[in-house]
């Protein structure tokens, strides 16, 4: 079965700054996707980023920017120039690809709460 | 608006009681599935269905029953309502084409005393 690790329970971060969230995984597939979600005090969950495993590219949207090490299954966050409203908890997920049969499902971590000091 | 949408928003039962948490998705998706939120345990998979007629177990499918008789509906029943059922239920939708991902509802907070 697959595992998701953040082993960043909070994170804290000055406003502007830049922080990096920590996942990593294990898997013994070699096709998948990588999902960030966000999950502000609304408790609505709202997708970040996505990256796919077959892509060497890291995926950006924004601010927000990926590291991602497919040997190393590791797969982190960077948030640039913080603002207030990235106060969140935020979470990494798996998901297997489509060419691994009928299964659905996402895999999350525990999640790590950022704060941004004003 | 486009999406998915979860009733009740907040609901309170009595152990032993059963009820339905709705949930409907108007984007005409494909896939979909049910979580529960946990305190320090992040988002655990309960069950999912990946077409009308077809669902399957996830992480933590016990106490629980589902059905999917439309592509629109994926309704999570509580056969008899036990307090470890005390959590946040979130329905999702995902497709499967270009720029894939998961739309999740709102969420169910369930508390079973």
């Amino acid at each position: 079965a697959q595992t998701v690790t953040q082993s960043q329970p909070e994170m804290s971060v000055q406003e502007a700054e830049t922080v990096t969230l920590s996942c990593t995984y294990d898997t013994s597939e070699s096709d998948y996707y990588l999902f960030w979600y966000k999950q502000p005090p609304s408790r609505q969950m709202i997708l970040v980023i996505r990256q796919e495993a077959y892509k060497q590219q890291n995926a950006t949207e924004n601010r927000f920017s990926v590291n991602f090490q497919k040997a190393a299954k590791s797969f982190s966050l960077k948030i640039s120039d913080s603002q207030l409203g990235d106060a969140a908890m935020y979470f990494c997920a798996y998901r297997i690809s489509f060419s691994g049969g009928g299964a659905d499902g996402l895999t999350f971590g525990k999640g790590t709460h950022l704060i941004i000091q004003p | 608006n486009a999406g998915v949408t979860q009733t009740p928003k907040f609901q309170v039962l009595k152990t032993g009681q059963s009820m339905t948490l709705q949930c409907a998705q108007d984007m005409n998706h494909e896939y979909m599935s049910w979580y529960r939120q946990d305190p320090g345990m992040g988002l655990r998979l309960i069950h999912y269905s990946v077409g009308a007629g077809i669902t399957d177990q996830g992480e933590v499918p016990n106490g629980y029953n589902v059905s999917r008789s439309t592509t629109e509906d994926f309704p999570l029943r509580l056969l008899s309502a036990a307090p470890s059922q005390t959590s946040v239920y979130f329905c999702a939708s995902s497709w499967t084409g270009q720029g894939y991902g998961y739309t999740f509802g709102s969420g169910t907070r369930l508390t079973v005393v």
